[in-house]
């Protein structure tokens, strides 16, 4: 166990509609960060939040949304959902903003969109 | 642009036979290289930073070294267990981390 909680682990939901993935950080940990992982693009970066704010963007779609909580866990909304959008969503943690001592990643949300 | 290579895409080696994976990399001030390893439906398990040219870190059968333009992770006598995705990563300047697509390892019994 890595510490950081994803949930849920698998969802298979149908084009058009809205999901919410949901993210608890390691204990500590004030930044979360989203990555789509995809069997052609490899690990692609979404969105930071570090305590609350939003801190860097990637390649993330208008569709989706994310923001982190006063508890600090954070959830990725992903809407009007395409066939290719599935894909693996993972989160990942660490205590400041960068990456001196690496991400704690979670185990992953499943997405499949049919 | 910044960007990460990593080379070969899948490796398949002998149990005990050693190699060296390989990252290159663009980028626009280095702030920091990471190695990562993943296992099939689990998410990356972090292994080494690197920050300047020269580093070298090991972990049990592996090393990672760094020069300017490339990252090499060397697994010395692999074993079955070594068997999995190795993710390069680097840390730019503007802080927006980028992963290469990673070098599936499969080491044979």
């Amino acid at each position: 166990d890595s510490g950081v909680t994803q949930t849920p682990k698998h969802l298979i939901t149908a084009t058009g509609q809205r999901v919410t993935l949901r993210c608890s950080p390691r204990s500590g940990d004030l930044s979360v960060y989203w990555y789509q992982q995809s069997l052609d693009q490899g690990l692609q970066f979404l969105i930071q939040y570090y305590n609350g704010e939003e801190r860097a963007k990637g390649n993330i779609l208008e569709r989706f949304s994310a923001q982190q909580f006063p508890d600090l866990h954070s959830e990725l909304n992903l809407s009007s959902l395409e066939l290719g959008d599935s894909a693996l969503y993972f989160c990942a943690s660490s205590v400041g903003q960068g990456m001196s001592y690496g991400y704690t990643f979670g185990s992953g949300t499943r997405l499949t969109v049919v | 642009e910044d960007q990460v290579t990593q080379s070969p895409e899948a490796l398949r080696l002998q149990e005990g036979e050693s190699s060296s994976l390989n990252c290159s990399y663009t980028v626009s001030g280095l702030r920091g290289l990471f190695w990562y390893r993943q296992d099939p439906g689990k998410g990356p398990e972090f292994l080494f930073t690197l920050y300047s040219a020269g580093e070298e870190k090991e972990k049990e059968r592996l090393k990672a070294t760094l020069t300017k333009k490339e990252s090499f992770l060397h697994i010395t006598a692999p074993k079955p267990e070594d068997s999995a995705t190795y993710l390069c990563a680097v840390h730019p300047r503007d802080d927006k981390i980028i992963f290469g697509k990673g070098t599936r390892l499969h080491i044979l019994p």
